[in-house]
């Protein structure tokens, strides 16, 4: 059975740092493209960022391009998503979300959904 | 941009059947595959249909997807609708401008 399991989140002052990890399991981790959507409360669905089977490219969404960094550690089944220069309008539910398909920017496919971890940000 | 759009809200009975439309602009609906998500209050979204019309193990049979290429728009379909039904549906596609397009989502009450 697949499991995606987010952690790290939490209340920041703007401007903050906060790196949100994902652990997998019940599947091959290393043959799945991983992404993270966030929903702000009340909100619909937003696309975040994005990242290959292998690490070797990533997108991001231009709201947060250039404060958050996606990864990998194939050897750990984990996800990272590293954020910083944080807005209160990056307060949201973040959920990792596995691909069925090994690339990114071709065919987006949502499989799996992790329960999602809240990150506030507020002063 | 290409962009998809969707009811705000539809309502239906218990055991009766609801379509959720999904109507792309700006863009061929057709040319790359539709996914549906639902997403039960205070819940993760969950993947209900994938590649326009593929059911994953576990979703009910009740659930099916369609395209209808005349009004350019991906159609969801729950038949036979039950209480746990009542959910928000979004609808998600791509194109090669854009790696992932949300629907604003469509709140279904079973009433």
């Amino acid at each position: 059975e697949v499991h995606l399991v987010e952690s790290g989140g939490g209340l920041v002052q703007p401007g903050g740092s906060l790196r949100l990890s994902c652990s997998a399991s019940g599947f091959t981790f290393s043959d799945s493209a991983m992404h993270w959507v966030r929903q702000a409360p009340g909100k619909g669905l937003e696309y975040v960022s994005a990242i290959s089977f292998n690490g070797g490219s990533t997108y991001y969404a231009d709201s947060v391009k250039g404060r958050f960094t996606i990864s990998r550690d194939n050897s750990k089944n984990t996800l990272y998503l590293q954020m910083s220069s944080l807005r209160t309008e990056d307060t949201a539910v973040f959920y990792c979300v596995k691909d069925l398909n090994r690339n990114i920017l071709e065919d987006t496919e949502f499989e799996y959904w992790g329960q999602g971890t809240l990150v506030t940000v507020s002063s | 941009n290409f962009m998809l759009t969707q009811p705000h809200s539809v309502s239906e009975s218990p055991g009766k059947t609801v379509t959720i439309s999904c109507t792309g602009f700006n863009g061929n609906i057709a040319s790359n595959y539709v996914q549906w998500y639902q997403q039960r209050p205070g819940s993760a979204p969950i993947t209900v249909i994938y590649e326009d019309n593929q059911r994953p193990s576990g979703v009910p049979g009740r659930f099916s997807g369609s395209i209808d290429r005349s009004s350019n728009s991906a159609s969801l379909t729950i038949s036979g609708l039950k209480i746990e039904d009542e959910a928000d549906y979004f609808c998600q596609s791509y194109d090669s401008d854009n790696p992932c397009v949300f629907g604003g989502g469509t709140k279904l009450t079973v009433l």
